[in-house]
């Protein structure tokens, strides 16, 4: 079964720190891969995807991420964290020959001041 | 969130008791879906739609159901049927180019109770 993987539950960093938020995917052929925020009680916000090319892909927000085919991995990074990006940040999939959007559960994000 | 509503924000139902969440979107997408988020269990998806007048069940299509009589619009009803409801769902929407979507826009979400 096709699937992403969000392997922390919860991600704690102080303000100013680099930050990484990891996911990997088990999705078949190339896969467009997603980021995306949610704010308490809010929808989901678009903040990056991956379709080809350069394996570092910029976003909204300061937020990049790293995409890795070996590994299959597509982590979330941004150089310095600040408070306001405590949110809950979804991973997710497209295989490119489906048509359904696989997510990841989740990692909660808590910048400490 | 731009683009695409949802109402209302708040919803509660009783025992027994179909309602219908509203999804509009003024964004020309094709594809339109609606999801159940429920906490730790991330995105489950209960319908989607390609075109108008068509829609495929999800993951968890049981006791819901959809209509798509408008390319804008994609209700979706909780039935009676549908033991656990509470939630929050969110509706999404999305451009289609030679059958396969692109990035999905969200709306704001409904959080439906059952009292």
């Amino acid at each position: 079964a096709q699937s992403v993987a969000q392997p922390e539950d919860q991600v704690n960093v102080a303000e100013g720190n680099p930050l990484t938020v990891k996911c990997t995917y088990s999705v078949s052929g190339n896969p467009y891969l997603f980021w995306y925020v949610q704010y308490p009680n809010r929808g989901l916000q678009f903040l990056l995807k991956y379709i080809t090319g350069d394996n570092l892909v910029k976003g909204s927000y300061g937020f990049e991420a790293e995409f890795n085919k070996s590994q299959t991995s597509f982590h979330l990074k941004k150089p310095s964290a600040l408070v306001s990006d405590s949110a809950l940040y979804f991973c997710a999939a497209l295989n490119t020959g489906g048509f359904k959007t696989i997510f990841g559960a989740g990692t909660r994000l808590f910048v400490k001041a | 969130d731009g683009g695409i509503t949802q109402s209302p924000k708040y919803l509660f139902r009783k025992e027994g008791q179909n309602v219908t969440l509203s999804c509009e979107q003024n964004l020309n997408h094709d594809a339109m879906y609606w999801y159940r988020q429920d906490p730790g269990q991330g995105l489950r998806l209960i319908y989607y739609s390609q075109i108008v007048n068509d829609f495929q069940k999800g993951d968890i299509a049981e006791g819901y159901s959809v209509s798509r009589e408008k390319k804008e619009s994609f209700p979706l009803t909780v039935t009676s049927a549908q033991k656990n409801p509470t939630a929050f769902y969110l509706c999404a929407s999305s451009f289609l180019a030679g059958g396969i979507t692109d990035t999905q826009y969200f709306g704001p979400g409904t959080r439906l109770t059952v009292l």
